[in-house]
């Protein structure tokens, strides 16, 4: 089967540094991506990786390591507007992006 | 500002009676997906469309189907919506075939079924 584990929760507050880390176990892979989802919102795209390493967009970094099948997201100097639902998700040989089960990230101030 | 769009924002509907959601996009992507996506779980794909090329998933029900009559324009019908069918309908696009890494999405439809 094809699954991507995250943790369900994680809280912090306002200026702290969360790490929110996600397992994979797919047929295929052709990339980690990291989506952000506001209740009752869209997922947006945040980053993606094809190859292990770090990769930084702003306040946000993402990593990737193949051989572990391991990835995670790096939030820094959170915001309260951060607080939403992450999902990791790894992109098949059909294109399609099968999605973690979901991180709710609960920013206090 | 090219986008997803998705109409209506909330649908209400009976239970047995077909209805229709629609999606459209500004970005001249290729591919198009329909989600479905519950309380507190993650998007499940339902279809979707390299171009005019559809893509069903196994486990999607018979009584979800798609149309997608040009590039802009996608459709998802529920032939007779259960009470299990509510939920949130996300459409989203990617550029082309390969790209589907980074997926842009609509706002949503929530479809609520009494």
């Amino acid at each position: 089967g094809q699954s991507l584990e995250q943790p369900s929760e994680v809280t912090a507050v306002e200026g702290a540094i969360v790490q929110i880390n996600c397992t994979y176990q797919t047929s295929g892979f052709y990339g980690l991506s990291w989506y952000q989802q506001h209740d009752g919102g869209a997922p947006t795209f945040l980053s993606y990786n094809a190859l292990d390493g770090l990769e930084e967009t702003g306040r946000f970094s993402s990593f990737l390591s193949r051989s572990d099948s391991y990835g995670y997201l790096l939030l820094q100097e959170l915001q309260m507007k951060d607080s939403a639902s992450y999902f990791c998700a790894v992109r098949d040989n059909t294109d399609k992006l099968i999605f973690g089960t979901g991180t709710r990230l609960q920013v206090f101030p | 500002d090219a986008m997803v769009i998705q109409n209506p924002r909330y649908q209400v509907t009976q239970f047995g009676k077909p209805v229709t959601l629609s999606c459209s996009q500004t970005l001249n992507h290729n591919v198009m997906y329909w989600y479905q996506q519950k309380s507190s779980q993650a998007p499940k794909l339902l279809f979707h469309y390299y171009d005019k090329d559809f893509n069903n998933e196994a486990d999607t029900p018979d009584n979800f189907q798609s149309r997608r009559p040009n590039t802009s324009f996608c459709f998802l019908d529920i032939r007779s919506p259960g009470l299990g069918d509510a939920a949130m309908y996300l459409c989203a696009t990617s550029r082309a075939p390969g790209t589907g890494t980074e997926q842009y999405f609509g706002p949503g439809t929530r479809l609520t079924v009494t």
